[in-house]
């Protein structure tokens, strides 16, 4: 399996504009998460969904953060419009829970991408 | 809430030493994941560990659930070691959502040759 793919990996962009970021999920993966890492605040969860559907979204910082998730194989996290604040590495993972016997939470990350608001 | 605390908070070895992390976590939990952050910044699966021990090369971990703490233990490092080490958990009281994990502020592990 290729893991979960992000892009694009670098994204520079000027404040104001909108930023739309992507992820495939490793297939058959019904959990999708994303998140964000910064220095000041480390790795902290912004939304997640199962089966397409939008659990929590507790950690998305404002209005400005929008997240989707069409199909079981794509899923896009939205700036509009974007600050320097927003500036960040932005990971999206994806996992498959099994429960019982051989109990298996273990989540998959992709590679990241890297944005820059200036 | 849940509180991970991850220690030392940086760490340097000299090539073909030994080390160990340690993750305290203030609630119980699901599960615990390790990662390893190399210095392109992709966050590298090492362990799944709720409970007990395993092993993969160089690396073994630990985790004590009634006690909520976790060890990393790495051995002979190498340059190739170097990055941040991540612990990661997820909470006990909300089973059924899949994974949520909250992550620690992570060591930062350099290895001089």
């Amino acid at each position: 399996d290729a893991g979960v793919i992000q892009s694009p990996r670098h994204e520079v962009t000027e404040m104001g504009q909108e930023v739309t970021l992507r992820c495939k999920p490793i297939s058959g993966h019904d959990y999708l998460f994303w998140y964000r890492q910064t220095m000041m605040r480390g790795l902290e969860l912004l939304i997640y969904f199962n089966n397409n559907v939008p659990i929590d979204d507790s950690g998305m910082p404002e209005d400005r953060f929008s997240a989707k998730m069409p199909n079981a194989s794509f899923s896009t996290l939205k700036i509009q419009p974007s600050e320097p604040r927003d500036s960040a590495v932005y990971f999206c993972a994806s996992s498959f829970p099994r429960r019982g016997t051989g109990n298996n939470n273990e989540q998959f990350f992709g590679p990241g991408t890297r944005l820059t608001v200036l | 809430g849940i509180q991970v605390e991850q220690s030392p908070p940086d760490l340097i070895l000299q090539e073909g030493a030994n080390s160990t992390l340690r993750c305290n976590f203030s609630d119980s939990v699901n599960n615990l994941q390790w990662f390893h952050q190399n210095p392109w910044g992709q966050l590298i699966n090492l362990f799944y560990i709720p409970s007990g021990t395993k092993q993969n090369g160089r690396l073994s971990a630990t985790t004590v659930a009634t006690e909520r703490y976790s060890l990393l233990y790495i051995s002979s490092s190498q340059t190739t070691d170097s990055g941040v080490y991540f612990c990661a958990v997820e909470l006990k009281r909300i089973y059924n959502q899949g994974g949520k994990l909250i992550f620690g502020q992570g060591t930062e592990l350099s290895v001089k040759p």
